[in-house]
């Protein structure tokens, strides 16, 4: 059974940088595509992007311009980075995994709380 | 990007009421369409996929209709444990898009 676990930060000063980690195990990280999802407090959710093996990342046009996904197989992680944060992106980050680029994401973190704030 | 609208916003229901939430698309997504549950504190919990096909382990008192544009999750006889926020989330094209939630409350 595929497990994800998130890391990083819990607080970021505005303008920086936010980095998060999620670490796959039960599965090769290699088989699926891997997301980030984010609900800032009280709302909805918010895809960020995915990343898959041999398959250009894809962002949210809304984040593209701040977002990057990456992929280190040898630690079977995959990270997030998104500059220039504000108090609007204080959210929790989930990161989560899909058998497909369409198909369900069946395998969510438990999600990890990142404010914005100096 | 494809917008999914979900009515009501909220309900307040008793336990083993029939309860029917609505989820819309702004465009035609066939049946890539899934709905998730989520607690409280917790990670999104995937319930149905292909608009009607329940997850392995989830109660049959859940059932999923619809196909095009317009979808229904249905809770047949509420449970305690069915107090909880539900969403619906397209996937048949990118960015994904998740509709803005469904809470269903103990009345």
């Amino acid at each position: 059974q595929v497990q994800l676990q998130e890391s990083g930060p819990g607080l970021v000063k505005p303008s920086e940088a936010l980095s998060l980690t999620c670490t796959v195990s039960g599965g090769s990280i290699n088989t699926y595509y891997w997301h980030w999802i984010r609900q800032a407090p009280g709302k909805g959710l918010e895809w960020i992007g995915y990343i898959s093996d041999s398959v250009s990342p894809n962002y949210n046009p809304s984040l593209k311009s701040r977002v990057t996904i990456s992929v280190d197989r040898s630690r079977n992680q995959f990270s997030l980075n998104m500059k220039t944060v504000t108090a609007a992106d204080t959210a929790i980050y989930f990161c989560a995994g899909s058998r497909g680029r369409f198909q369900l994401i069946d395998y969510w973190g438990q999600g990890t709380l990142v404010v914005v704030s100096s | 990007d494809i917008q999914m609208t979900q009515s009501p916003s909220s309900l307040s229901a008793s336990v083993g009421d029939r309860v029917t939430i609505t989820c819309r698309a702004s465009q035609a997504i066939s049946n890539y369409l899934a709905w998730f549950q989520q607690k409280p504190g917790k990670a999104p919990k995937s319930l149905i996929y292909a608009a009607s096909i329940l997850k392995d382990g989830v109660p049959s008192r859940f059932s999923g209709s619809g196909s095009g544009t317009d979808f229904t999750l249905t809770i047949s006889s509420l449970q305690p444990e069915d107090f909880a926020t539900y969403y619906c989330q397209q996937y048949k094209s990118y960015p994904l898009t998740f509709g803005g939630g469904t809470k269903v409350e103990i009345k």
